[in-house]
């Protein structure tokens, strides 16, 4: 089945570290983001990547960091500079100007 | 301005009433209006979406109103059921791709 595939699906992090949320898709689709979910707040861009080796901020980048190394897939990196990074993160792709297509997510938590 | 805002946050109804949720935003330069459900623990999927030159568009018991005038637009569920019970987020894209999200509102339906 094509679809997006987020792993872990839970992630408790210590303060000071760093952490990886993997992404993965099989719909060949060429642009692929990163949401952050909060209560009350909507889904806001963290990342976005239209084509491979290719990336450009979203407007809450700060702390965050990216890669595309391939077309399938997009890790995003929760880096210690992040000051409240419990949240739940989502990962999506399209074609171009098309459907947002997205993961179920991965929650992470700050001990 | 890039803002949509929505409203109401959490919305209770009974089973088989109308759910009502509305969004407005300010920037002109949105061509594409979707919805979004998303279940509990889920990625939100595509409900619904609309171009800004109609007026309405339905897909059964799921109406999409848009009124251009006054940069609004609403999604109605009749008849609601308890299984309609999640978050749904309206959105708009900016010319070029990028998705602005609502805050989201939290239906619950009764039965």
């Amino acid at each position: 089945d094509g679809g997006i595939t987020q792993s872990p699906k839970y992630l408790f992090r210590k303060e000071g570290q760093n952490v990886t949320l993997s992404c993965e898709q099989n719909l060949n689709h060429d642009a692929m983001y990163w949401y952050r979910q909060d209560p009350g707040q909507g889904l806001r861009l963290i990342y976005y990547s239209q084509i491979v080796n290719d990336f450009q901020k979203g407007d809450i980048a700060e702390g965050y960091s990216v890669s595309r190394e391939k077309k399938e897939s997009f890790p995003l990196t929760v880096t210690s500079a992040q000051k409240n990074p419990t949240a739940f993160y989502l990962c999506a792709s399209s074609i171009q100007n098309g459907e947002l297509f997205f993961g179920e997510g991965s929650r992470l938590t700050v001990l | 301005q890039q803002q949509v805002k929505q409203s109401p946050q959490s919305l209770i109804v009974q089973k088989g009433g109308i759910s009502i949720i509305n969004c407005a935003y300010e920037n002109t330069a949105f061509d594409y209006f979707p919805w979004y459900q998303q279940f509990p623990g889920k990625g939100p999927a595509l409900l619904i979406a609309i171009r800004p030159d109609v007026s309405e568009k339905k897909e059964g018991r799921f109406t999409i109103s848009f009124n251009k005038s006054a940069k609004q637009f609403s999604l109605h569920i009749m008849d609601s059921q308890p299984g309609d019970s999640a978050t749904y987020f309206c959105a708009a894209r900016l010319l070029g791709g990028k998705l602005i999200f609502g805050q989201g509102t939290e239906l619950s339906v009764k039965p």
